[in-house]
């Protein structure tokens, strides 16, 4: 696609249950990020997938979230056990090259709310 | 540490007058560093990026930023502001680490007719 497709747009789940939250980089980026937005805050990064190699998961915040990428395609974050204070917006972005001098492209993120 | 500060929470400028939004950044090293900005229900934008050459670099939407290294500034600018500016507008470095970028906790843009 054109740009980088983040699924659903809006979820709302009650406290406990699991969800998962799908991004589609744009083809050909072979990097993909996740980053959190809570309300009225910055960015946070979450984690960093390059191709193959190894993801940099430094930035989850506890065991209950985990990612997945295969290769350089979709990539689903997972959160498990959900919290209050996991309601955020969370974006995906990809950029062309690794160092990301071109800057990223983000989707328009999935708006979870957790009650 | 690397981090970026923007210390205005909101920016309230009328149309047609210039409009500046600040951020200071605190990196090893040279400095990448990048404007976005996102519109309501919308993803984060690039708008402009300085890496290395001209201290005024020139982005989308009439949009330019000053890098200013002895300040460790990165303020976006714009000469002539519309109201269709009005939106959230994050500042970002590159860390050490290529896979990091840091972004500032963002500023809100209101242009009022």
């Amino acid at each position: 696609g054109a740009g980088v497709s983040q699924s659903p747009s809006n979820k709302v789940t009650e406290k406990g249950k699991d969800v998962e939250l799908r991004c589609d980089p744009i083809s050909g980026h072979t990097a993909l990020y996740w980053y959190r937005q809570r309300l009225g805050q910055g960015l946070e990064f979450l984690i960093y997938f390059q191709g193959n190699s190894a993801p940099d998961k430094s930035g989850l915040p506890s065991d209950r979230f985990s990612a997945e990428r295969t290769g350089e395609s979709v990539s689903t974050l997972t959160i498990q056990r959900t919290q209050q204070e996991d309601s955020a917006v969370y974006l995906c972005a990809s950029s062309l090259q690794v160092w990301g001098g071109y800057g990223y492209t983000f989707g328009s993120g999935t708006r979870l709310t957790v009650v | 540490a690397q981090s970026v500060a923007q210390p205005e929470d909101q920016v309230n400028v009328a149309e047609g007058n210039p409009l500046t939004v600040k951020c200071t950044y605190s990196v090893s090293g040279n400095p990448y560093l990048f404007w976005y900005v996102q519109y309501p229900n919308r993803g984060l934008q690039f708008l402009l990026k300085y890496i290395t050459g001209d201290n005024l670099v020139k982005g989308s939407y009439g949009f330019e930023a000053e890098f200013n290294k002895s300040q460790t500034s990165f303020h976006l600018k714009k000469p002539s502001a519309l109201v269709s500016d009005s939106a959230l507008y994050f500042c970002a470095v590159r860390g050490r680490y290529f896979n990091k970028f840091y972004f500032g906790s963002g500023t809100k843009l209101n242009v009022k007719p």
